[in-house]
């Protein structure tokens, strides 16, 4: 089973909307971490917003914000007043404490492509 | 910057020959993470070190291999090199094992093999 699943391959909206990103996630570990990341066309991963898995408030990094559903297992990433250079493929990942079978790396849902228009 | 340093940042090289990438994590990380982003397989992990030990595996093919030097730096090293090994390989790091804080990426090291 898919450990992080993006259901989305790619958006396009109107720049100045609002956009979410879904992501649901499996995991058996109390502890885990949420994380979005944002790659642009020139490559690097740019980490935009942190979810712990005991935070009761949802996470905002300025127009991010992460609408976090502990109970549904979701890890919604909005962004609030899109603009052109949002315009990049964007990666929800886990990061569990126990389950990573000896690793405690990120694991990645496959991205969406998220293109805002003029 | 993120603080992890990755050389080189594009490679170009024939299929059957080997490389090897190189990564200087964070000043005090002591975890050293290797990722493979392919088109077709998106990014997968491949291998962890933590302070000098291999920690984990994922899905790294034996043509590849890795290691964690005394000074912390990681250095992948690809060999038998295929065209499917053409990907971005990215290099990551975080203070220690078991937390679930933020990795820290590097920009990458694409690799084109023709």
């Amino acid at each position: 089973a898919q450990k992080i699943t993006q259901t989305q391959p790619g958006m396009f909206v109107q720049e100045k909307e609002a956009v979410t990103l879904d992501c649901t996630y499996d995991t058996s570990d109390q502890s885990y971490g949420l994380f979005w990341y944002k790659q642009p066309s020139s490559g690097e991963m740019i980490f935009l917003i942190y979810q712990g898995s005991y935070d009761e408030q949802n996470a905002t990094e300025g127009r991010y914000s992460l609408n976090f559903q502990k109970a549904r297992k979701s890890a919604n990433l909005v962004i609030s007043a899109s603009q052109l250079g949002d315009s990049a493929m964007y990666f929800c990942a886990m990061r569990e404490r126990y389950s990573g079978g000896g690793a405690d790396g990120l694991t990645f849902g496959k991205g969406t492509h998220l293109i805002i228009q003029p | 910057d993120s603080g992890v340093t990755q050389t080189p940042k594009h490679l170009i090289t024939a299929t059957g020959q080997r490389v090897t990438l190189r990564c200087s994590p964070r000043s005090g990380d002591l975890s050293v993470y290797w990722y493979q982003q392919s088109l077709d397989q998106g990014l997968q992990f491949l291998i962890q070190y933590y302070n000098g030990e291999e920690r984990a595996k994922g899905n790294i093919l034996e043509r590849f291999s890795a290691q964690q030097f005394p000074d912390l730096h990681s250095e992948l090293n690809l060999s038998s090199l295929e065209l499917g090994d053409s990907a971005l390989y990215f290099c990551a790091s975080s203070v220690a094992g078991l937390n679930t804080g933020e990795l820290f990426f590097g920009e990458g090291s694409r690799l084109t093999v023709l």
